[in-house]
């Protein structure tokens, strides 16, 4: 059973691009969140999602930054117009019925 | 909202001891608590987890302690092994239907040979 994937590992974006990260949860999950972490920090909570549906999105900055889960394909954290502060690893985590979370390797962004 | 304070920032133990990590937690509606093992490069790893119904739970080397009055969680790692290097991470549940996970600052745990 494969874990949580996520793609790209590694993402460089300009100033102003926008980066697309992708999640796909374990098979039989129905329950993706997002986090962030910077450097020697912990996780910081952005998104939860189920299909079709943003369930808590009190973590996600309000401008710039969307998140969708659609009814086929993987999860998609959208950033717009990025700036030098979004470098950080994006963590994206799956689990079954709302229990333990499950996390992939991550996304490094690194914005120039 | 919650708060998770964590607890040594940095832990050096020579190999064959025990290690312990503690957590405070400020949300007492909070409900589960997992422990997350981060080496370098790589995503977090369930090691173990708590829910608030219970008060201590082992795995082999690894136990985790619940005190609720006290608002407190600590992971005990015994015969540590140099494997066992890694920064690590307590997490408590938070939010609507408690999904959202708020995570304490990290331990980095170096076990000596």
């Amino acid at each position: 059973n494969a874990g949580v994937m996520q793609n790209p590992r590694h993402l460089v974006r300009r100033r102003g691009q926008e980066a697309r990260l992708r999640c796909s949860p374990m098979k039989g999950h129905s329950h993706v969140y997002w986090y962030r972490q910077l450097p020697e920090e912990g996780l910081k909570f952005m998104v939860y999602l189920q299909k079709e549906n943003i369930i808590d999105e009190s973590g996600m900055p309000k401008e710039r930054f969307s998140a969708e889960f659609p009814k086929e394909g993987p999860s998609i954290l959208r950033i717009q117009q990025v700036v030098r502060g979004d470098s950080a690893a994006y963590f994206c985590a799956s689990s079954p019925q709302g229990a333990e979370q499950y996390f992939g390797p991550g996304t490094r962004l690194t914005v120039t | 909202g919650e708060n998770v304070e964590q607890h040594p920032s940095t832990l050096s133990v020579q190999e064959g001891d025990s290690a312990v990590i503690k957590c405070t937690y400020s949300d007492s509606a909070s409900n589960y608590f997992p422990w997350y093992k981060q080496e370098l490069g790589k995503g977090p790893q369930l090691i173990i987890d708590i829910r608030s119904n219970v008060g201590e739970k082992k795995d082999q080397r690894i136990a985790v302690t619940l005190n609720k009055t006290a608002k407190h969680f600590s992971l005990h790692i015994t015969e540590t092994q140099p494997e066992d290097s890694a920064v690590y991470f307590c997490a408590a549940s938070s939010g609507q239907g408690a999904q959202k996970l708020v995570f304490g600052q990290g331990t980095r745990l170096t076990i000596n040979p």
